[in-house]
């Protein structure tokens, strides 16, 4: 069974800039979650969505931050403008049917503001 | 007060040590309680779960929920380098799927 897959892995971008991650499921697993896990720090809520609607976002920065899962698959998290502060870990975390425990992460993408 | 307290280390032991370690919780609703393991530039990956409070044991790997006083624990018998790594304590209100609440993480280092 194939992992979560994100890209790009790494970016470096300047602040002001934006920039945008992309996330591919495990095949069949509905629900998807966005964490930033900035250095030093465990993973963070940014978005859940069930499908291609959102269960939860209220952490997500909304006057900089958008994600999307078009077709209840793939999903796109956006950052624009980007501040110093948003260089982090991105983790992209897929689960099925199982409980809240089985979610399986993606390697993530790092991202440095500069 | 933060939701997880996690004491971020880092933890040095000789290989073949028994390792602890800990996190405490301020929200009694926490009913799961998972523990997963970080390599450097991964992504976290489950080790065990917890339902409530007891003990959980897998192969090297104990985990123990000790709900009144709101601590987790995993301990790890017979340490290898390759459990080198950060353990990340997280928790959960119930099994519909919501997020998980992380602590900060603690590093690892077994020396062999």
């Amino acid at each position: 069974e194939a992992g979560v897959a994100q890209s790009p892995r790494y970016k470096i971008i300047e602040k002001r800039q934006s920039v945008a991650f992309w996330c591919n499921p495990i095949s069949g697993h509905a629900t998807l979650y966005w964490y930033q896990q900035i250095l030093g720090q465990g993973p963070k809520l940014l978005i859940q969505f069930q499908n291609n609607g959102v269960v939860d976002d209220s952490q997500l920065p909304k006057d900089r931050f958008s994600a999307e899962r078009l077709k209840g698959v793939d999903s796109t998290l956006k950052i624009q403008p980007a501040k110093l502060e948003d260089s982090a870990v991105y983790l992209c975390a897929s689960r099925g049917q199982g409980g809240a425990y089985e979610q399986y992460f993606g390697p993530g993408t790092r991202l440095t503001v500069t | 007060q933060k939701e997880v307290e996690q004491d971020p280390g880092p933890l040095s032991v000789p290989e073949g040590a028994i390792v602890s370690l800990n996190c405490t919780y301020s929200n009694s609703a926490f009913q799961y309680f998972m523990w997963y393991r970080q390599y450097s530039r991964k992504g976290p990956e489950l080790l065990m779960y917890t339902y409530s409070s007891g003990n959980k044991e897998d192969g090297r790997f104990t985990a123990q929920v000790d709900k009144s006083s709101k601590y987790i624990s995993l301990f790890i018998r017979d340490s290898q380098p390759s459990d080198s790594a950060t353990y990340l304590c997280a928790m959960s209100y119930n099994q519909a799927g919501t997020a998980l609440i992380f602590g900060k993480g603690t590093t690892l280092s077994v020396s062999s």
